[in-house]
């Protein structure tokens, strides 16, 4: 148990569908991310919520739209998405934005048709 | 952009074997750098957080340095088992406030 549970864990989704991502944590942590895995590419950081408040958005196009209604729970909202947009999606939160380690799920593994 | 590298990327021991690899991080500026292994179907999971240059920190067979002024640190795992195997990620910091940016990672096999 992580204490960082994602769902769904396994997602296809056509190119015209809407599907969002469900992140929740209940380690009383302030920070939450989104991160992207591909193939053979290192973990790249998509979004950051800090007490609620996107300060991080790291050039991600406009078809993914992060949401954080609470410290809790972090979505990520998905539409018109692209093949290439097949990746893992792992969500992770920290006590802070500072040096606290990462809490990871794990992970929503999405395939793109 | 920040370039962290691992190395190598990935490696195949025998069990009971001792191994090491590597982070390698700009020396400009240093904040933090974290260690996660990360197991097959998994989430990652810290290990080490080091802040201070001449840091050693150790988790039972597993321990980690850290070299700020020459940009790297060294991940260590003695007596190397099956259930070590993973890949082993590192997260660099350059300053506070600001998001870690990950390295490739080293996927270790151990082999009975």
């Amino acid at each position: 148990e992580t204490g960082v549970t994602q769902t769904p864990r396994h997602l296809v989704m056509g190119m015209t569908n809407k599907k969002s991502l469900k992140c929740e944590q209940h380690l009383g942590h302030n920070a939450m991310y989104w991160y992207k895995q591909s193939a053979k590419k290192p973990l790249e950081l998509m979004f950051v919520y800090n007490f609620k408040e996107q300060t991080e958005n790291n050039s991600v196009p406009s078809r993914f739209s992060p949401e954080c209604p609470n410290s809790s729970h972090l979505f990520l909202h998905l539409h018109t998405l692209q093949p290439e947009d097949s990746a893992l999606y792992l969500c992770a939160s920290s006590q802070d934005q500072g040096n606290s380690p990462l809490h990871f799920g794990n992970g929503t593994r999405l395939t793109v048709t | 952009i920040l370039n962290v590298e691992q190395s190598p990327q990935s490696l195949h021991v025998q069990e009971g074997d001792s191994t090491n690899f590597t982070c390698s991080f700009p020396s400009s500026n240093f904040y933090a750098l974290h260690w996660y292994r990360w197991e097959t179907a998994k989430s990652p999971e810290a290990l080490f957080v080091m802040t201070l240059n001449g840091d050693e920190k150790k988790k039972g067979r597993i321990s980690a340095t850290l070299n700020t002024k020459e940009g790297y640190s060294y991940l260590y795992i003695k007596g190397s088992q099956p259930e070590d195997s993973a890949t082993y990620l590192c997260a660099f910091m350059r300053n506070y406030g600001q998001n870690f940016v990950f390295g490739p990672g080293t996927r270790l096999s151990v082999l009975p």
